[in-house]
C-alpha cells in the first residue's frame, strides 16, 4: 500500500514514560516531517529531515527527538512524556524540501494522551 | 515573522450552498500557497497549489484564487456537499525556506 503509515493509531501514556511514534513511507521521498496538531493552534512542525542521515528542528522541538537512519523511516521519540505533549501527531513526507512545489503527503495521525 | 491567517475560524452552511474561505499571509519572499482539506480523524490532503503567476485554479467544485499583491488567497466551494465538511488549511511556503507556514484552518460544516 503506497503512502505513509503511522503507528500506533492512538496511545495513552503515563507521564515520565518514554515513547516512540513510528512513521514509514514507501514513496522514496527524501523529506519527512513530524507535526503536532492542537485544537485552535493548527499544525506545528516539530522536526524535519531533508534526506536520510540529516535532521533539523522545527517550530516546537523541545522534548522530542528524531532519527533518520534510512529513507523510509522517521521515528519520533518522547524521552520523558509530559501532559502538554498530549496532541495528535502527524508524519508527512515530500519529494524534497527545496523549492516547495512538491506536495506533502500526511499519515493518518497518532492520537497521544499523556496522563 | 511569517504568518498565515485564515477566516472565518468556522462556518456552517446548508448543502447545495456556496461558500468562500479566506487566507491572508505575510510570508516573504513568496513561493507558493497550498490549500489542504483535512477530514475528521485523517491527515490533510492537498487540494490545489498556487504559484506567484497564477490567479485562479480549479479542482472540481473547488476554486482557489491568489492575489500576490495583497497577499490574499481564497478557496471557493460551489454547490457544497456533505462530504465537504472538513477543516481547510492554507499553507504558504517562502522561497528558500524548508519550513512552510500553516494557517490554523477553517472548520466547515455542511448540513443537509
Amino acid at each position: 500500500i503506497a503512502g505513509i503509515t503511522q503507528a500506533p493509531t492512538s496511545q495513552i501514556l503515563a507521564a515520565g514514560r518514554r515513547m516512540t511514534l513510528r512513521c514509514t513511507q514507501d514513496m522514496r521521498h527524501n523529506a519527512m516531517y513530524w507535526y503536532r496538531q492542537d485544537l485552535g493552534l493548527g499544525l506545528r512542525l516539530i522536526h524535519y529531515s531533508n534526506t536520510a542521515g540529516t535532521t533539523g528542528k522545527g517550530e516546537v522541538p523541545d522534548g522530542y527527538s528524531v532519527s533518520r537512519a534510512n529513507t523510509d523511516d522517521f521515528p519520533l521519540t518522547l524521552a520523558s512524556a509530559v501532559p502538554s505533549q498530549t496532541s495528535v501527531y502527524f508524519c508527512a513526507s515530500s519529494e524534497s524540501t527545496g523549492q516547495g512545489l512538491t506536495e506533502a503527503f500526511f499519515g493518518q495521525g497518532t492520537r497521544l494522551t499523556v496522563v | 515573522k511569517n504568518q498565515v491567517e485564515q477566516s472565518p475560524q468556522s462556518l456552517i452552511i446548508l448543502e447545495g450552498k456556496n461558500c468562500t474561505l479566506q487566507c491572508n499571509y505575510t510570508v516573504s519572499p513568496f513561493s507558493n500557497l497550498r490549500w489542504y482539506k483535512q477530514d475528521t480523524g485523517r491527515g490533510p490532503v492537498s487540494l490545489t497549489i498556487m504559484t506567484f503567476s497564477e490567479n485562479t485554479k480549479s479542482n472540481g467544485r473547488y476554486t482557489a484564487t491568489l492575489d500576490a499583491d495583497t497577499k490574499q488567497s481564497s478557496l471557493h466551494i460551489t454547490a457544497s456537499q456533505l462530504s465537504d465538511s472538513a477543516s481547510y488549511i492554507c499553507v504558504v511556503r517562502s522561497g528558500g525556506s524548508y519550513i512552510p507556514t500553516f494557517g490554523r484552518g477553517t472548520s466547515l460544516i455542511v448540513h443537509p
